[in-house]
């Protein structure tokens, strides 16, 4: 069965620090990827997302992703970390060209930035 | 702001109680999506309609019922909750095009639902 593990439930970093988060997926072919972010009291919003073409990806808010395929990994990293930062960051699949999109999502990581 | 509203943020109800929660999209999307999310848990797909057909049942129990009249419009009634369904649900929105590629997901803020 299709699943995304994010393996660290919480990560405390220091502002101005380097952030990096790990996802991994389980699924026969390259899904779609994709990280999101939910802040407290809030929804969820898109950070950035690999289809295909370059494996590093640039997102918003200066996070970036790298996909490696023989690692079955899709990790995001930001080089310095601001406090706003502070959220809880979701990774998640959706099938290449499976009917409907049904997103599977990891457990999520909980970043928590010190000053 | 996402263009995705929901309604109402909180709501505290009974288990014998009828409630509906509302999400609507300004974004041009014709797929809409529910989702459970809990404490302990990753965020659960519960229900997905596309051009405004339910294509997407993720076994959820009865006692959830989604309505989606239009393609702006996704409802979720509720009705003889139990404790356990407390938690965050989500809607989201979508493009959906031919061929199996898949657009982002916008999401709402989520409702936040106790059941006591």
């Amino acid at each position: 069965a299709q699943s995304v593990t994010q393996p660290d439930i919480h990560i405390t970093v220091s502002e101005g620090a380097s952030l990096e988060l790990r996802c991994n997926y389980s699924y026969g072919a390259t899904p779609y990827l994709f990280w999101y972010v939910q802040s407290p009291g809030q929804g969820l919003q898109l950070l950035l997302k690999y289809f295909s073409g370059d494996t590093l990806v640039q997102g918003i808010k200066g996070f970036e992703a790298e996909f490696k395929r023989s690692q079955s990994s899709f990790n995001l990293r930001k080089p310095s970390v601001h406090w706003s930062d502070a959220a809880e960051y979701f990774c998640a699949v959706v099938p290449f060209k499976a009917a409907g999109n049904k997103l599977t999502f990891g457990g999520g990581t909980r970043v928590l930035v010190k000053p | 702001e996402t263009g995705v509203t929901q309604t109402p943020r909180h709501l505290v109800m009974g288990m014998t109680n009828k409630k509906s929660l509302k999400c609507e999209q300004h974004l041009g999307h014709n797929a809409m999506y529910w989702y459970k999310q809990s404490a302990k848990k990753p965020l659960e797909l519960m229900f997905v309609y596309s051009l405004e057909e339910r294509v997407e049942n993720n076994s959820v129990p009865s006692r959830f019922s989604p309505e989606c009249p239009n393609s702006s419009h996704l409802f979720l009634h509720l009705h003889t909750l139990q404790p356990e369904d407390s938690a965050l649900y989500l809607c989201a929105s979508s493009q959906e095009t031919s061929g199996g590629v898949h657009n982002e997901q916008f999401f709402g803020p989520g409702t936040r639902l106790t059941v006591l």
